[in-house]
């Protein structure tokens, strides 16, 4: 069955670490891929998201990641992260199916924690 | 706020009663997706619905669960008889179309909670 395995479920870091949340999936063809982040009550707000071309992405907010087709990964980074981007972040997945590409599959998330 | 829109933000029901839960996609969107999210869990696919068409259920539990997206008016999420492992955030995200290249776009979703 498809899936999208986030492996941090919480990460902790100071202002001005480095972050780097992982994310794989399992499906053998064509994917698009998302980042999205879910603010303290609030809605999930695209990141970033990645169809085609460029395999190196950059969204909003600093944020980028890169798609590396061989190891089935997304991975989102950030060189500098701030107390305001403590939040939730979920990776998504739209496989390419014969019946349409609609169905986003998410992973559990990661809970970020930013210590000013 | 031109935005997905979802009421209520936060609903309590007894078991055995039934919810109803609504959203009101963005503007020029036609289609309509409900996702559920479990504590601890990340969000999982329920229902794809067009205008008055469902066009993938494959989430969706095969009793006490239905949705519909009329031609008029928000699409409905609706839970008969509901029981304590309903209690969940839904969902609701639109897109102009197919979302295969145009990302969806997420309310803030309902809480329910079961009693």
């Amino acid at each position: 069955a498809q899936s999208v395995s986030q492996h941090n479920h919480h990460v902790i870091l100071s202002e001005a670490a480095s972050l780097e949340l992982g994310c794989n999936y399992s499906y053998g063809g064509t994917v698009n891929l998302f980042w999205y982040v879910q603010y303290p009550g609030q809605h999930l707000q695209l990141l970033l998201k990645y169809f085609s071309g460029d395999p190196l992405v950059k969204g909003i907010k600093g944020f980028e990641a890169e798609f590396i087709k061989s190891k089935f990964s997304f991975n989102l980074r950030k060189p500098s992260v701030q107390w305001s981007d403590t939040a939730e972040y979920f990776c998504a997945v739209i496989p390419s199916t014969t019946s349409g590409t609609y169905k986003y599959i998410f992973g559990t998330g990661t809970r970020l924690k930013v210590l000013a | 706020n031109a935005g997905v829109m979802q009421n209520p933000r936060h609903l309590v029901r007894r078991r055995g009663q039934e919810a109803r839960l609504r959203c009101s996609p963005m503007k020029g969107h036609s289609h309509v997706y409900w996702y559920r999210q479990l504590p601890e869990e990340g969000l999982k696919f329920m229902v794809y619905l067009q205008k008055e068409n469902i066009i993938d259920e494959s989430g969706m539990p095969k009793e006490r669960f239905s949705a519909e997206f009329p031609k008029e008016g928000p699409s409905i999420l609706r839970i008969q008889q509901v029981v304590r492992g309903d209690s969940a955030a839904y969902f609701c995200a639109s897109s102009p179309r197919d979302s295969g290249n145009q990302p969806q776009h997420f309310g803030d979703g309902t809480r329910l909670s079961i009693l």
